[in-house]
């Protein structure tokens, strides 16, 4: 089946810096990809939608200058989390969909901890 | 206000028998329903889905039912194995999937 790779899978970083959260397709194309955060014991939220070759729309309290997403290509989204804090950290999930079969491909998802 | 509604958090089978799990939504827009399974520290993996001009889907031990009407759907697991232990996710979108909204899931737990 269809194959969504995300990459990293954990980072840890120090507060004050920038984190990049690729997402690609490997073996569709997709138009459309989605950006998730899990928070303990809660369903995943929508951060925002990102669609290739123009801006990503986000999601009502997701900071857009904070969580920078970039659609370049039809196989890769990409999110920085900029001046990253502690309380950034969380599990952020992507996905991808595949507009041939409407089916919703997500990646593995990245761990990130912010010291 | 949460427009897809899992509302048990836990389910528990033995192996080999029927698991079926439940999924509310109040949104009458919603066209396409997807379910998910997720493991502990690892994305949600698709399992199946169903667009509303269907009433019913089946993909191996996995069938999911919709009950437009009723604004309900289900998953039935025929034989649960231990491995399907996970906690499974529902989700729906409008016709042009530009948004998914999630259940809180149910946690499933197949005993050997």
């Amino acid at each position: 089946g269809a194959v969504v790779s995300q990459h990293p899978s954990w980072v840890i970083c120090k507060s004050g810096t920038s984190v990049k959260i690729e997402c690609r397709s490997l073996d569709f194309q997709a138009t459309t990809m989605f950006w998730y955060r899990q928070f303990p014991k809660q369903s995943l939220m929508l951060m925002a939608t990102s669609n290739e070759g123009s801006k990503a729309t986000y999601e009502q309290g997701v900071e857009k200058d904070k969580f920078l997403i970039n659609h370049a290509s039809l196989t890769l989204s990409t999110l920085t989390v900029t001046s990253a804090h502690p309380e950034d950290s969380s599990f952020y999930i992507c996905s991808a969909h595949w507009t041939n079969t409407g089916e919703l491909f997500f990646g593995e998802g990245s761990r990130l901890t912010v010291l | 206000d949460q427009q897809v509604k899992q509302n048990s958090p836990s389910l528990s089978v033995q192996e080999g028998r029927i698991s079926i799990l439940n999924c509310d939504y109040t949104n009458s827009m919603f066209d396409y329903f997807l379910w998910y399974k997720k493991y502990p520290a690892e994305g949600p993996t698709f399992l199946i889905s169903i667009s509303s001009i269907k009433d019913k889907n089946e993909d191996g031990r996995f069938t999911v039912f919709l009950n437009k009407s009723a604004k309900h759907l289900s998953l039935h697991i025929v034989p649960s194995q231990p491995g399907d232990s996970a906690v499974y996710f529902c989700a729906a979108s409008p016709y042009n999937f530009n948004k998914f909204y999630f259940g809180s899931g149910t946690k499933l737990n197949v005993k050997p």
